[in-house]
C-alpha cells in the first residue's frame, strides 16, 4: 500500500532552533507539494516541485523557510530559525502529474511546535 | 478569481442519520476538478473523490454520494446512514486547468463532522 511518508510525525523546539521536516514521496509520483495547515489559515500551500524542480514557492516565507528535493525520494522544508508564529501541522503530497486533474496523496503531517 | 467555500464549519448529527456537507466554489475557468477530502482525528488527509467540470453526473460509492450542479456552482456531499466512524473534518478542494498551472488545490476552510452514538 503506496503511501506518502513524513517525518518526524512531531517535533518541539525551542524558538531560534532549525527545524528539518522530511517527506519521502509515492515512488513514481512526479510531484511534490508542501502545505501548512493552521486553525486559522486552513490548509495553505508552501511549495511545490515537479520532477525535483521547484516550480513554486510564494507561498513560503523566504527569509526563513527553505523546500528542496535532494534526489527523488526526498523532499524537505527547513525552518531557520524558528519562530512561535510557525507552530501548525506541515503536510507533504505527492502526485503522478502535474495537470490540473493531478490527485494529491497527503502524508500524515508533521505537527510542529515552536516554544 | 478561484475560491472554496464551506459554511458549515461543524456539524453535530446522531448515527444513522443523513447529512449533507456543502461546497461552493468559484472560478474562471471552463475546465476545472473538485475533490473532497477526509481528514479523520489521526490527522492525515484522505482522498475521497474528484469530479471534472464536464462530468454532471451524480455518483455514489457506498454511503457516500456527491452532487455536482454547475448551475450553482456546487458539489455537496453526502453521507447516508452516519456512523460514529465518519466523524472527521471534510474538505472540499478546486484545481483548475489553465496554462501554468500544475495541479495546485486551493481548499475550503473544512467542515468538522461529528457522529454521536
Amino acid at each position: 500500500d503506496a503511501r506518502v511518508t513524513q517525518t518526524p510525525r512531531h517535533k518541539v523546539t525551542e524558538m531560534g532552533q532549525e527545524v528539518t521536516m522530511r517527506c519521502q514521496p509515492i515512488l513514481g509520483h512526479n510531484t511534490v507539494f508542501w502545505y501548512r495547515q493552521t486553525m486559522m489559515q486552513g490548509l495553505e500551500l508552501l511549495a511545490y516541485f515537479r520532477n525535483r524542480a521547484p516550480l513554486d514557492d510564494s507561498g513560503m516565507p523566504k527569509d526563513r523557510f527553505s523546500a528542496e528535493m535532494p534526489d527523488a525520494t526526498l523532499a524537505t522544508l527547513k525552518i531557520q530559525p524558528s519562530e512561535p508564529r510557525d507552530s501548525a501541522v506541515y503536510f507533504c503530497a505527492s502526485g503522478l502529474t502535474e495537470l490540473a486533474k493531478n490527485i494529491q496523496y497527503f502524508g500524515a503531517g508533521t505537527r510542529l511546535s515552536v516554544l | 478569481a478561484q475560491k472554496v467555500t464551506q459554511a458549515q464549519t461543524e456539524i453535530s448529527v446522531v448515527e444513522k442519520e443523513d447529512v449533507t456537507l456543502d461546497c461552493v466554489y468559484e472560478t474562471r475557468d471552463t475546465t476545472y476538478y473538485l475533490f473532497w477530502y477526509k481528514q479523520p482525528p489521526s490527522g492525515e488527509l484522505v482522498f475521497l473523490i474528484r469530479r471534472n467540470s464536464f462530468d454532471e453526473q451524480n455518483e455514489i460509492s457506498g454511503r457516500y454520494s456527491w452532487n455536482f450542479q454547475k448551475s450553482t456552482s456546487s458539489f455537496n456531499f453526502t453521507i447516508t446512514a452516519s456512523q460514529v466512524v465518519d466523524s472527521a473534518v471534510y474538505f472540499c478542494a478546486l484545481s483548475e486547468d489553465f496554462s501554468g498551472n500544475t495541479g495546485k488545490l486551493i481548499f475550503g476552510q473544512g467542515t468538522t463532522l461529528q457522529v454521536k452514538p
